[in-house]
């Protein structure tokens, strides 16, 4: 039921791994974006897909990378952590026109040690 | 570019009092303007829009918005607090003449509702 999912919820791990997170929303929504919060809950947007197309690709480090294997699923794969990537990482999702608010999964809390 | 700003970090109301969280917005052209709301470990929830027509918009658990053209603000109110909203406040705005896709989020209201 639940209408977009991120997995997993939380996830610990040490300094130069590589790590993915996975999301899926049921909603039939075109377009889908992953933000980070940080500790201050300042939130940033890092890409957006539109139809499995990359529409917004933010300032983050190249150590980022999306990927969207179709409308429904956008995963996020992150190279080589650092210390500065803990943070809350929400995928959240919406219909395409520009009135349309979101619809956010329930987070993924990325601790680097 | 689009901006938003939320003056205050945390808000603090007696239940029962009206509650005002305050929103003011920079953009190029006609915003769209949103209120989300953040429970402790949860994703955000929206909660209402501004696109276009009445000022006053209503949204969900009792909360409304009045959007203020010249004073660039989109102030989020309910006229009686609950312990229950406790919670992150996060106002958003959009333009949709320029990246349309894109919406900037501002830095959050705490919002603390005392018994």
């Amino acid at each position: 039921d639940t209408a977009v999912s991120q997995t997993p919820k939380y996830l610990v791990t040490q300094m130069g791994n590589d790590k993915s997170i996975k999301c899926e929303q049921n909603l039939g929504h075109d377009t889908m974006y992953w933000y980070k919060q940080d500790s201050k809950k300042f939130l940033k947007i890092m890409f957006s897909y539109n139809n499995k197309e990359l529409i917004i690709n933010e300032t983050v480090p190249n150590r980022f990378s999306p990927k969207s294997p179709d409308k429904a699923h956008l995963n996020l794969h992150i190279n080589s952590l650092e210390l500065g990537d803990s943070a809350v990482y929400f995928c959240a999702s919406s219909q395409g026109g520009a009135n349309y608010g979101y619809t956010f999964g329930s987070g993924t809390r990325l601790t680097v040690v | 570019a689009q901006s938003v700003a939320q003056p205050e970090d945390q808000v603090n109301v007696a239940e029962g009092n009206p509650l005002t969280v305050k929103c003011t917005y920079s953009v190029s052209g006609n915003p769209y303007l949103f209120w989300y709301v953040q429970y402790p470990n949860r994703g955000l929830q929206f909660l209402l829009k501004y696109i276009t027509g009445d000022n006053l918009v209503k949204g969900s658990y009792g909360f409304e918005a009045e959007f203020n053209k010249s004073q660039t603000s989109f102030h989020l109110k309910k006229p009686s607090a609950l312990v229950s909203d406790s919670a992150l406040y996060f106002c958003a705005v959009r333009d949709p003449g320029r990246g349309y896709q894109k919406v900037t989020f501002g830095t959050g209201t705490k919002l603390q509702v005392i018994p």
